[in-house]
């Protein structure tokens, strides 16, 4: 079975803090993705990453960097965390000759 | 760009059908995808079906595709309080990246 864990289910920081999301997969997918979910809005991806220390824009990156040091591990930092940044974040990965998405539980990141 | 839309809400009785539509514009759409989302839980594949398929039916699930109108479906029978979640149509066409619409809280009343 296919696991993606997330670090945190739930977050509370301040606005300004640095503040790092961690994805880990353990099936060796080449894909990463990070996604927030926002009511009536739906998913909206910010970054994902095709392999080792590649990265690429999604559709709202601004505020958002990532990292991908190791194929296992995706990680989403927000360099100075703001209130419009509350959102539930949503990690995913995929193997390249397959068409699922497997997600992680979520990390609800509220910033006051 | 490709979009995916959806209605928010649905309500229904315990025991009778669900039926969630979407229409997607994206015609080079090859795969389309229904999710499932349980309250605090990620994002579960609940089906799939590729766009030369008219229907595709798994147990209490079925899948409707009509392509022609870019109209997708999951009905869902007998639908049971465990089915409350929202529920997420996703396609994918020649992007890589799957474009996900905007959910539907399934509420399935006792």
């Amino acid at each position: 079975d296919v696991k993606v864990t997330q670090s945190s289910r739930y977050l509370v920081k301040r606005t300004g803090e640095k503040v790092f999301l961690e994805c880990v997969q353990d099936m060796d997918h080449e894909n990463m993705f990070w996604y927030r979910q926002d009511p009536g809005l739906g998913l909206r991806l910010i970054y994902f990453s095709y392999d080792v220390k590649m990265k690429e824009k999604g559709d709202i990156p601004e505020g958002y960097s990532v990292s991908r040091e190791k194929k296992e591990r995706f990680s989403l930092i927000l360099e100075s965390a703001s209130t419009n940044q509350t959102s539930m974040y949503l990690c995913a990965s995929r193997r390249d000759d397959t068409d699922t998405q497997y997600f992680g539980p979520g990390t609800r990141l509220t910033v006051l | 760009g490709e979009d995916v839309e959806q209605s928010l809400f649905l309500s229904v009785r315990e025991g009778d059908s669900s039926v969630i539509n979407c229409t997607y514009t994206d015609s080079s759409s090859t795969y389309l995808y229904w999710y499932k989302q349980e309250p605090g839980a990620g994002l579960q594949l609940l089906t799939y079906i590729f766009s030369n398929m008219d229907m595709k039916q798994d147990q209490r699930l079925t899948v409707l595709l009509n392509k022609k109108d870019k109209h997708l479906s999951l009905r869902i029978a007998d639908t049971q309080t465990g089915d409350s979640a929202i529920y997420f149509c996703a396609e994918r066409g020649g992007s890589y990246i799957p474009t996900f619409g905007r959910g539907t809280s399934l509420i399935v009343h006792p």
